[in-house]
């Protein structure tokens, strides 16, 4: 058990539908982190949070967007949803500063299917 | 730019069979290297790290060397068990400015081990 917690665990929706994923970090960590795993891509980084503050962004779509909340857990929503949208999304936390060693802790992910 | 390159799978192997599953990476500066496994239905987590260049990260068997005169941190196990049948990942820890750091994942690489 990483500490990471992610909800739901399986979503199904239609195209043109709006998601919203939940993450809990690590008691502690204030980093949060998006992943979205699809089998061409690979494990593509979406977007970073840090103590409710975007840090870092990656290959996250305009469609997509995530915040982080005072009491540090962190939602993704994913709106007009496409068939290509159909991945495993990860949450993962870390610490920061000089207690940074670079680790990840990720969530067991949460699975969309859109039809 | 800065990223990882890591040999394509599947592998498969039989139980006891030796492993190595190859690792280059393209960076500036002084990176620290990772190799994160995926077990079937969960979130990734750390396997091993290396954060300069001649230090060898192991667990559960597995080792890894930081070689910063060929770029590579090629995972290797002697006696690969069923058990360590699971996705894993190359990553590559690099600064990005100031005092933000980017995790930088290869594309994954998938083992079987049968009986």
């Amino acid at each position: 058990d990483s500490g990471v917690t992610q909800t739901p665990k399986h979503l199904i929706t239609a195209t043109g539908q709006r998601v919203t994923l939940r993450c809990s970090p690590r008691s502690g960590d204030l980093s949060v982190y998006w992943y979205q795993q699809s089998l061409d891509q690979g494990l593509q980084f979406l977007i970073q949070y840090y103590n409710g503050e975007e840090r870092a962004k990656g290959n996250i779509l305009e469609r997509f967007s995530a915040q982080q909340f005072p009491d540090l857990h962190s939602e993704l929503n994913l709106s007009s949803l496409e068939l290509g949208d159909s991945a495993l999304y990860f949450c993962a936390s870390s610490v920061e500063g000089r207690a940074n060693t670079g680790e990840l802790f990720f969530g067991e992910g949460s699975r969309l299917t859109v039809l | 730019g800065n990223s990882v390159t890591q040999m394509e799978g599947p592998v498969t192997l039989s139980e006891e069979a030796f492993l190595t599953i190859n690792c280059t990476y393209t960076a500036t500066g002084y990176p620290s290297l990772f190799w994160y496994v995926q077990y079937p239905g969960e979130g990734l987590q750390l396997l091993l790290k290396a954060t300069k260049a001649d230090d060898k990260g192991s667990n559960k068997g597995f080792e890894a060397t930081y070689r910063k005169e060929t770029t590579s941190f090629h995972l290797e196990k002697g006696s690969v068990q069923v058990s360590d049948s699971a996705v894993y990942f190359c990553a590559l820890k690099w600064r990005s400015g100031g005092s933000n750091y980017k995790l930088t994942f290869g594309k994954g690489t998938l083992l079987t081990v049968n009986p």
